[in-house]
């Protein structure tokens, strides 16, 4: 049962536009929810996170929103650029000791110039 | 600072042959994890670790085993490799805050092909 649901599988944006990726999750008691990016050929590193207490949080062009309600965060890049064309991962934890990560399937973006 | 590094980046294995991948870093973080990538799959756990001479599973461990010896060090063997083992393998290693949820560092991935 997969608990991330991530989407689109790919994305497109002409250089400028805004990237949206969506992301919908299923245990309520989730309550940390990074996004990761990843370039070809390297690791995932950490972008932005969230936790459900607020319901946006931005960090220069990435802001992710959050819908503690519908289940549902979503990540957009403003002004996007040919170099932030990558894979972006959402991913989810659980309170608990150890921080686990659930990750959706990720989503591959590109930017064209 | 090195953060975290896997050995070997490549490895072409034949089917029922066994290798170790190593996962090392420098930051005393106490938790590390494998994880493994497919297309389409996203990152699955496969082993973790929340200290020194600790393990536990994730979500797909069949076919793996690991080893936490010392702290700044995980191991990930594959006794018999099969070919649905062809994949991307990623170390990680973090500290964990209180309530959860910290960044994850990850290492550059070893590709793994099985044959």
């Amino acid at each position: 049962q997969q608990q991330v649901k991530q989407s689109p599988q790919s994305l497109i944006v002409q250089k400028g536009g805004i990237s949206i990726i969506n992301c919908a999750y299923e245990n309520t008691a989730f309550d940390y929810f990074p996004w990761y990016q990843q370039f070809p050929g390297k690791g995932p590193a950490l972008l932005i996170a969230i936790r459900p207490d607020v319901s946006e949080k931005k960090e220069g062009r990435f802001t992710i929103s959050f819908n503690k309600s519908a289940k549902q965060f979503s990540l957009h890049i403003m002004d996007s650029q040919p170099g932030d064309s990558a894979t972006y991962f959402c991913a989810a934890s659980l309170p608990s000791g150890y921080s686990t990560l659930t990750f959706g399937k990720g989503t591959m973006l590109l930017v064209s110039p | 600072n090195a953060g975290v590094t896997q050995t070997p980046k490549f490895r072409v294995l034949k089917t029922g042959q066994s290798m170790t991948l190593l996962c090392a870093q420098d930051m005393n973080h106490e938790y590390m994890y494998w994880y493994r990538q497919d297309p389409g799959m996203g990152l699955r756990l496969i082993h973790y670790s929340v200290g020194e001479g600790t393990t536990a599973k994730g979500e797909v461990p069949d076919g793996y085993n690991v080893s936490r010896l010392k702290k700044q060090n995980f191991l990930l063997g594959l006794e018999s490799a099969a070919p649905s083992q062809t994949s991307v393998y990623f170390c990680a290693s973090n500290n964990v805050i209180a309530g959860g949820g910290d960044e994850q560092y990850f290492g550059p991935g070893t590709r793994l092909t099985v044959t």
